[in-house]
Protein backbone atom coordinates (compact mmCIF):
# COMPACT_ATOMS: atom_id res chain seq x y z
CA UNK A 1 0.00 0.00 0.00
CA UNK A 2 1.08 3.40 -0.64
CA UNK A 3 2.72 5.57 2.35
CA UNK A 4 3.47 8.78 2.77
CA UNK A 5 6.60 10.91 4.85
CA UNK A 6 6.53 13.78 6.29
CA UNK A 7 9.44 15.92 7.34
CA UNK A 8 9.92 17.49 9.80
CA UNK A 9 7.90 15.63 12.23
CA UNK A 10 7.73 19.46 14.12
CA UNK A 11 9.19 22.69 13.20
CA UNK A 12 9.51 25.98 15.62
CA UNK A 13 10.19 29.33 13.26
CA UNK A 14 10.79 32.85 14.33
CA UNK A 15 7.62 34.68 12.91
CA UNK A 16 8.54 36.26 9.85
CA UNK A 17 10.98 33.30 8.52
CA UNK A 18 10.65 31.00 5.56
CA UNK A 19 9.65 27.24 5.84
CA UNK A 20 9.53 24.28 3.66
CA UNK A 21 7.67 21.19 4.59
CA UNK A 22 7.91 17.87 2.60
CA UNK A 23 6.13 15.15 1.52
CA UNK A 24 7.51 11.78 -0.06
CA UNK A 25 5.59 8.93 -1.39
CA UNK A 26 6.59 5.51 -1.56
CA UNK A 27 4.60 4.80 -4.80
CA UNK A 28 3.67 6.96 -7.68
CA UNK A 29 1.51 10.06 -6.83
CA UNK A 30 -1.78 10.59 -9.16
CA UNK A 31 -3.21 13.46 -6.69
CA UNK A 32 -1.46 15.21 -3.65
CA UNK A 33 -3.30 17.13 -1.29
CA UNK A 34 -2.26 19.67 1.41
CA UNK A 35 -4.47 20.10 4.83
CA UNK A 36 -4.32 21.99 8.22
CA UNK A 37 -5.43 20.98 11.48
CA UNK A 38 -5.44 23.21 13.89
CA UNK A 39 -5.42 21.14 17.43
CA UNK A 40 -9.19 19.28 18.16
CA UNK A 41 -10.47 20.30 15.10
CA UNK A 42 -10.93 19.17 11.31
CA UNK A 43 -8.87 19.36 8.45
CA UNK A 44 -9.24 22.40 6.30
CA UNK A 45 -8.32 21.61 2.55
CA UNK A 46 -5.58 24.29 1.50
CA UNK A 47 -4.54 22.63 -2.23
CA UNK A 48 -4.57 19.60 -4.38
CA UNK A 49 -2.04 18.68 -6.87
CA UNK A 50 -2.27 16.66 -9.90
CA UNK A 51 0.48 14.42 -11.31
CA UNK A 52 2.63 16.74 -13.99
CA UNK A 53 4.70 18.59 -12.06
CA UNK A 54 2.18 21.18 -10.57
CA UNK A 55 2.65 24.27 -8.23
CA UNK A 56 0.08 26.24 -6.90
CA UNK A 57 -0.01 28.81 -4.36
CA UNK A 58 -2.38 30.49 -1.95
CA UNK A 59 -1.43 34.12 -0.06
CA UNK A 60 1.63 33.29 1.20
CA UNK A 61 1.78 29.33 0.83
CA UNK A 62 3.07 27.86 -1.94
CA UNK A 63 3.34 23.70 -2.75
CA UNK A 64 4.93 21.80 -5.55
CA UNK A 65 5.02 18.34 -6.58
CA UNK A 66 7.94 16.41 -8.16
CA UNK A 67 6.68 13.91 -9.73
CA UNK A 68 10.12 12.13 -10.32
CA UNK A 69 10.97 12.41 -6.99
CA UNK A 70 7.37 11.28 -6.27
CA UNK A 71 7.78 14.76 -3.51
CA UNK A 72 5.84 17.51 -2.78
CA UNK A 73 7.10 20.38 -0.55
CA UNK A 74 4.61 23.01 0.92
CA UNK A 75 6.59 26.35 1.41
CA UNK A 76 5.46 29.31 3.71
CA UNK A 77 7.00 32.77 3.10
CA UNK A 78 6.88 35.32 5.97
CA UNK A 79 5.49 32.91 8.63
CA UNK A 80 2.59 34.27 10.96
CA UNK A 81 1.40 33.08 14.48
CA UNK A 82 -1.65 32.28 11.88
CA UNK A 83 0.24 29.90 10.42
CA UNK A 84 0.83 27.55 12.98
CA UNK A 85 -0.88 24.18 13.34
CA UNK A 86 -0.73 20.47 11.84
CA UNK A 87 -0.27 20.46 8.50
CA UNK A 88 -0.56 17.00 6.70
CA UNK A 89 -0.29 15.70 3.08
CA UNK A 90 -2.82 13.24 1.30
CA UNK A 91 -2.08 11.58 -1.72
CA UNK A 92 -4.66 9.42 -3.70
CA UNK A 93 -3.14 6.32 -5.32
CA UNK A 94 -3.87 4.75 -9.30
CA UNK A 95 -7.75 3.96 -8.42
CA UNK A 96 -8.11 7.49 -6.70
CA UNK A 97 -10.79 6.85 -4.44
CA UNK A 98 -9.16 6.94 -0.95
CA UNK A 99 -6.54 8.80 0.24
CA UNK A 100 -3.97 7.81 2.40
CA UNK A 101 -1.86 10.58 4.93
CA UNK A 102 1.23 10.91 6.11
CA UNK A 103 1.44 11.53 9.99
CA UNK A 104 1.40 15.50 9.89
CA UNK A 105 3.98 18.37 10.40
CA UNK A 106 3.38 20.08 13.35
CA UNK A 107 4.24 23.68 12.90
CA UNK A 108 4.73 26.65 16.20
CA UNK A 109 5.40 30.14 15.02
CA UNK A 110 7.66 32.51 17.68
CA UNK A 111 6.33 35.87 17.97
CA UNK B 1 -24.05 28.01 5.45
CA UNK B 2 -22.76 24.48 3.54
CA UNK B 3 -20.80 21.94 5.02
CA UNK B 4 -20.38 19.14 7.01
CA UNK B 5 -21.19 18.48 10.93
CA UNK B 6 -20.49 16.02 13.32
CA UNK B 7 -22.35 15.67 17.01
CA UNK B 8 -21.71 15.40 19.49
CA UNK B 9 -17.96 16.81 20.25
CA UNK B 10 -16.79 14.94 22.96
CA UNK B 11 -18.07 11.80 23.74
CA UNK B 12 -17.60 9.71 27.06
CA UNK B 13 -18.70 5.61 27.37
CA UNK B 14 -17.94 3.27 29.44
CA UNK B 15 -16.04 -0.41 28.00
CA UNK B 16 -18.97 -2.54 26.52
CA UNK B 17 -20.96 -0.49 25.24
CA UNK B 18 -21.56 0.43 21.24
CA UNK B 19 -21.46 3.95 20.59
CA UNK B 20 -22.99 6.02 17.03
CA UNK B 21 -21.27 8.73 15.80
CA UNK B 22 -23.20 11.06 13.90
CA UNK B 23 -22.21 12.91 10.36
CA UNK B 24 -24.30 15.23 8.01
CA UNK B 25 -23.39 17.32 5.33
CA UNK B 26 -25.45 19.38 2.68
CA UNK B 27 -22.71 19.78 0.43
CA UNK B 28 -24.45 17.38 -1.97
CA UNK B 29 -21.61 14.96 -2.24
CA UNK B 30 -22.20 11.56 -3.25
CA UNK B 31 -19.05 10.26 -1.28
CA UNK B 32 -18.20 10.25 2.39
CA UNK B 33 -15.41 9.30 5.09
CA UNK B 34 -14.72 8.16 8.34
CA UNK B 35 -11.34 8.21 9.72
CA UNK B 36 -9.48 7.96 12.80
CA UNK B 37 -6.69 10.01 14.16
CA UNK B 38 -4.22 9.04 16.69
CA UNK B 39 -1.52 11.04 18.31
CA UNK B 40 1.55 11.48 16.16
CA UNK B 41 -0.04 9.54 13.37
CA UNK B 42 -2.06 10.24 10.44
CA UNK B 43 -5.22 9.44 9.50
CA UNK B 44 -6.31 5.74 9.16
CA UNK B 45 -9.20 5.26 6.74
CA UNK B 46 -12.35 3.21 8.60
CA UNK B 47 -14.85 3.27 5.99
CA UNK B 48 -15.96 5.26 2.69
CA UNK B 49 -19.30 5.46 0.49
CA UNK B 50 -19.41 6.29 -2.86
CA UNK B 51 -22.79 6.07 -3.11
CA UNK B 52 -26.54 5.91 -0.80
CA UNK B 53 -26.65 2.18 0.24
CA UNK B 54 -23.14 1.43 -0.65
CA UNK B 55 -19.80 1.32 1.07
CA UNK B 56 -16.63 -0.46 1.31
CA UNK B 57 -14.07 -0.89 4.19
CA UNK B 58 -10.86 0.88 4.52
CA UNK B 59 -7.52 -0.10 6.64
CA UNK B 60 -8.96 -0.43 9.86
CA UNK B 61 -12.73 -1.02 9.58
CA UNK B 62 -12.66 -4.08 12.49
CA UNK B 63 -14.92 -3.13 15.26
CA UNK B 64 -16.94 -0.85 13.26
CA UNK B 65 -19.89 -0.17 10.86
CA UNK B 66 -21.53 2.21 9.09
CA UNK B 67 -25.14 2.77 7.20
CA UNK B 68 -25.59 5.24 4.13
CA UNK B 69 -29.29 5.32 3.90
CA UNK B 70 -29.86 8.78 2.85
CA UNK B 71 -27.08 11.16 1.14
CA UNK B 72 -26.76 14.01 3.98
CA UNK B 73 -25.95 11.21 6.74
CA UNK B 74 -23.05 8.88 7.56
CA UNK B 75 -23.14 7.68 10.58
CA UNK B 76 -20.31 5.50 12.28
CA UNK B 77 -21.13 2.98 15.22
CA UNK B 78 -18.33 2.20 17.08
CA UNK B 79 -18.76 -1.51 18.13
CA UNK B 80 -17.92 -3.37 21.51
CA UNK B 81 -15.35 -5.00 19.26
CA UNK B 82 -12.92 -2.38 18.61
CA UNK B 83 -9.96 -3.45 21.15
CA UNK B 84 -9.24 0.36 21.15
CA UNK B 85 -11.89 2.67 20.68
CA UNK B 86 -10.68 6.26 22.10
CA UNK B 87 -9.56 8.32 19.40
CA UNK B 88 -10.64 11.59 17.48
CA UNK B 89 -12.75 10.80 14.75
CA UNK B 90 -13.36 12.76 11.71
CA UNK B 91 -15.76 12.65 8.87
CA UNK B 92 -15.13 13.87 5.52
CA UNK B 93 -17.01 14.09 2.02
CA UNK B 94 -16.01 14.78 -1.61
CA UNK B 95 -18.05 14.68 -4.78
CA UNK B 96 -16.86 11.96 -6.16
CA UNK B 97 -14.23 9.64 -5.08
CA UNK B 98 -11.36 10.40 -7.74
CA UNK B 99 -9.85 13.37 -8.12
CA UNK B 100 -11.79 15.60 -6.27
CA UNK B 101 -10.64 17.20 -2.33
CA UNK B 102 -12.58 15.86 0.71
CA UNK B 103 -13.96 18.83 2.89
CA UNK B 104 -13.88 17.81 6.71
CA UNK B 105 -16.19 17.99 9.23
CA UNK B 106 -14.94 19.51 13.29
CA UNK B 107 -14.34 15.95 14.82
CA UNK B 108 -15.62 13.76 17.73
CA UNK B 109 -13.45 12.61 20.47
CA UNK B 110 -14.05 9.72 21.85
CA UNK B 111 -13.56 8.43 25.39
CA UNK B 112 -14.05 5.10 26.30
CA UNK B 113 -12.62 4.00 29.57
Amino acid sequence: SQELEQSPQSLIVQEGKNLTINCTSSKTLYGLYWYKQKYGEGLIFLMMLQKGGEEKSHEKITAKLDEKKQQSSLHITASQPSHAGIYLCGASGEYGNKLVFGAGTILRVKS
Amino acid sequence: DGGITQSPKYLFRKEGQNVTLSCEQNLNHDAMYWYRQDPGQGLRLIYYSQIVNDFQKGDIAEGYSVSREKKESFPLTVTSAQKNPTAFYLCASSIGTSGYEQYFGPGTRLTVT
